[in-house]
């Protein structure tokens, strides 16, 4: 069975400060990873997904996520936050067959200004 | 995003109550979830339809119930709606030639007293 851990339900960063939001994950075989972000009264928007090749993969709005066999993770990060990168970040995970995604319960990211 | 709509967006009912909620999209996909989403629970997955003759239960199922009427509509029933059924409903899009990514409407918001 899949399964997706975001271990923090907070995060908390200085604007302008790196930002890291973490993820591990459980599957069978080889992953398709994806991050979705989630405004205030808003649907999930797609940020970013892995495939395959280069383990460092780059999204939408300056995020990237980094892709570790060995850890079995895929944490998101920013090299600066801003104020507005403050929302709701899930983590999601499926296999290489025809099986829907598996999301992780979401972590809260709040930048600080 | 425009591309998924569902109707209504918000909805106050009464325990007991048939209540559905409807998915449209515009993205031609072929695949269709439903999503439920609670605080700290994260995104837990409903049904979900991999084409007009596909039905599938996901991880919560009991109590609801679905139907694809085209492959651009998915709709989701309670059958006899109780309050721990209060919860953001979202439906969501995919497509297999993009590693299934999906994408999400902007979600329904169930009140059932």
């Amino acid at each position: 069975a899949q399964s997706v851990a975001q271990p923090e339900d907070q995060v908390n960063v200085a604007e302008g400060n790196p930002l890291t939001v973490k993820c591990t994950y459980s599957v069978s075989g080889n992953p398709y990873l994806f991050w979705y972000v989630q405004y205030p009264n808003r649907g999930l928007q797609f940020l970013l997904k892995y495939i395959t090749g280069d383990n460092l993969v780059k999204g939408s709005y300056g995020f990237e996520a980094e892709f570790n066999k060995s850890q079995t993770s895929f944490h998101l990060k920013k090299p600066s936050a801003l104020v507005s990168d403050s929302a709701l970040y899930f983590c999601a995970v499926r296999d290489r067959g025809n099986t829907p995604l598996v999301f992780g319960k979401g972590t809260r990211l709040s930048v600080i200004a | 995003d425009a591309d998924v709509t569902q109707t209504p967006r918000n909805r106050i009912t009464k325990t007991g109550k048939r209540i559905m909620l409807e998915c449209s999209q515009t993205k031609g996909h072929d695949r269709m979830y439903w999503y439920r989403q609670d605080p700290g629970l994260g995104l837990r997955l409903i049904y979900y339809s991999f084409d007009v003759k596909d039905i599938n239960k996901g991880e919560i199922s009991d109590g609801y119930s679905v139907s694809r009427q085209a492959q651009a509509k998915f709709s989701l029933s309670l059958e006899s709606a109780i309050p721990n059924q209060t919860a953001l409903y979202f439906c969501a899009t995919s497509d297999p030639g993009t590693s299934n990514t999906q994408y999400f409407g902007p979600g329904t918001r169930l009140t059932v007293l």
